[in-house]
């Protein structure tokens, strides 16, 4: 089976600007979850989808987002970037047991 | 009650030894502790987990130790070696509902031939 894919693998930005981060599960993985890691803050956990739908949110601001597709992949978004928005966002795929798949990471860059 | 405690921060082993990363945690409701190795430029990759019916569970020359009542939990790498030189996470989830990881603060190990 292929891994978890996620697109792409470095962006650079501008502050202000916004940004939109793809992740492909693991076949028949219905579970997508984003983390993002920075040096300071560690992982620290952002939202997860089953099933097209929302099933838990992080303490993040508004303005990170996500969502989920029929086919079970899924995209992030973070609008007006910040510079401190510069972290390693990787996503996570589940199947029906307990384990959890991470992908490579985007390393996305603000300056 | 969260969090997972993560110790040491870093560690130096000798080719051979054992190296030994431990983590705490408060949330009781907690059923699932993976440990992830990282590589720098890769994502985490899944090393080892456990659930709290068992105290331990073997792969390889990869150990975790769980104590329930302590509410502790513990990698054991036998015979390091420099190809384990990496960052170590672990984590603990509540499975209900979510695969929500909270993830420790890591140990960056070391093994020098």
């Amino acid at each position: 089976k292929a891994g978890v894919t996620q697109t792409p693998r470095y962006l650079i930005k501008t502050r202000g600007q916004q940004v939109t981060l793809s992740c492909s599960p693991i076949s028949g993985h219905r579970s997508v979850s984003w983390y993002q890691q920075t040096p300071g803050q560690g992982l620290q956990f952002l939202f997860e989808y089953f099933s097209e739908t929302q099933r838990n949110k992080g303490n993040f601001p508004g303005r990170f987002s996500g969502r989920q597709f029929s086919n079970s992949r899924s995209e992030m978004n973070v609008s007006t970037l910040e510079l401190g928005d510069s972290a390693l966002y990787l996503c996570a795929s589940g199947g029906t047991g307990y384990e959890q798949y991470f992908g490579p990471g985007t390393r996305l860059t603000v300056t | 009650q969260q969090q997972v405690k993560q110790s040491p921060q870093s560690l130096i082993v000798q080719k051979g030894g054992i190296s030994i990363i431990n983590c705490a945690y408060e949330n009781t409701a907690f059923d699932y502790f993976p440990w992830y190795q990282q590589f720098p430029g890769k994502g985490p990759a899944l090393l080892i987990a456990i659930r709290p019916d068992v105290s331990e569970k073997k792969e390889g020359r990869f150990t975790i130790s769980f104590n329930k009542s302590a509410k502790q939990f513990s990698l054991h790498i036998m015979d390091s070696q420099p190809g384990d030189s990496a960052t170590y996470f672990c984590a603990a989830s509540r499975r209900y509902n979510t695969d929500k990881l909270i993830f420790g603060t890591g140990t960056r190990l070391q093994v020098f031939p």
